[in-house]
């Protein structure tokens, strides 16, 4: 079992660009997370996937804010147009039921 | 909607003495779980205790136990005997057990300092 594996682990971009991360699972786990954290603050649900369906969005999800989970794998978030509101910590978990084991994260920063 | 309130932004205590962390909780569900998770200072969130709500017994983990009070909404964390590497954020977090519904609802945190 080697976790849930995030990448990069850092990400600093300008105002304006797109960016994408990545979220290995744990291999067996059928259900994966993204949240996002602030400084100071708990983690907040962005989405959720059963295999390669995505089952539930945040209204945090913006449109700028797109995630797949092809062939129920791995998964990609993407933002396009960062903002610099969007710095953050993304987080990736994944579960096979209740509970979730999340990954170290992507730290984002917005110029 | 669920909410998770942690009532104590910060806490410190010495090394070997037992430390209680505070959480409430509110949803209509009757069926759920509720965690709390440790995020130490630029590490990772680690899974501390799980408990299921229709377990009326509380959940403990080696050093790690909780007091599950249903009728109140209220689910403490105990750390006995506390060491230096307990020192983290501690996040309590709920989650209803219906198919499409899957998210964790974190509190704010309460960060834990053990003193030496």
């Amino acid at each position: 079992d080697t976790g849930v594996s995030q990448n990069p682990r850092h990400k600093i971009t300008k105002r304006g660009q797109n960016v994408t991360f990545r979220c290995d699972p744990i291999s067996e786990h059928n259900r994966l997370y993204w949240y996002r954290q602030t400084l100071g603050q708990g983690p907040e649900f962005l989405t959720y996937f059963q295999n390669e369906a995505q089952l539930e969005k945040s209204r945090l999800l913006s449109d700028r804010f797109s995630a797949e989970r092809p062939k129920g794998s791995f998964s990609t978030l993407e933002i396009q147009r960062t903002e610099q509101g969007d710095s953050a910590m993304y987080l990736c978990a994944s579960s096979l039921q209740g509970t979730q084991y999340f990954g170290p994260g992507t730290r984002l920063l917005v110029l | 909607a669920q909410t998770v309130t942690q009532s104590q932004p910060e806490m410190s205590v010495q090394e070997a003495e037992t430390v209680t962390l505070s959480c409430t909780y509110d949803t209509s569900e009757s069926n759920y779980y509720l965690f709390w998770y440790k995020q130490p200072p630029s590490r990772q969130m680690i899974l501390v205790i799980r408990q299921e709500a229709y377990k009326q017994q509380n959940a403990t983990e080696n050093r790690f136990s909780v007091n599950f009070q249903k009728a109140a909404k209220s689910f403490s964390l105990k750390i006995s005997d506390s060491q230096l590497g307990d020192t983290a954020m501690y996040f309590c977090a709920s989650l209803i057990s219906n198919f499409g519904n899957e998210k964790l609802t974190f509190g704010t945190g309460t960060r834990l300092t053990i003193i030496p």
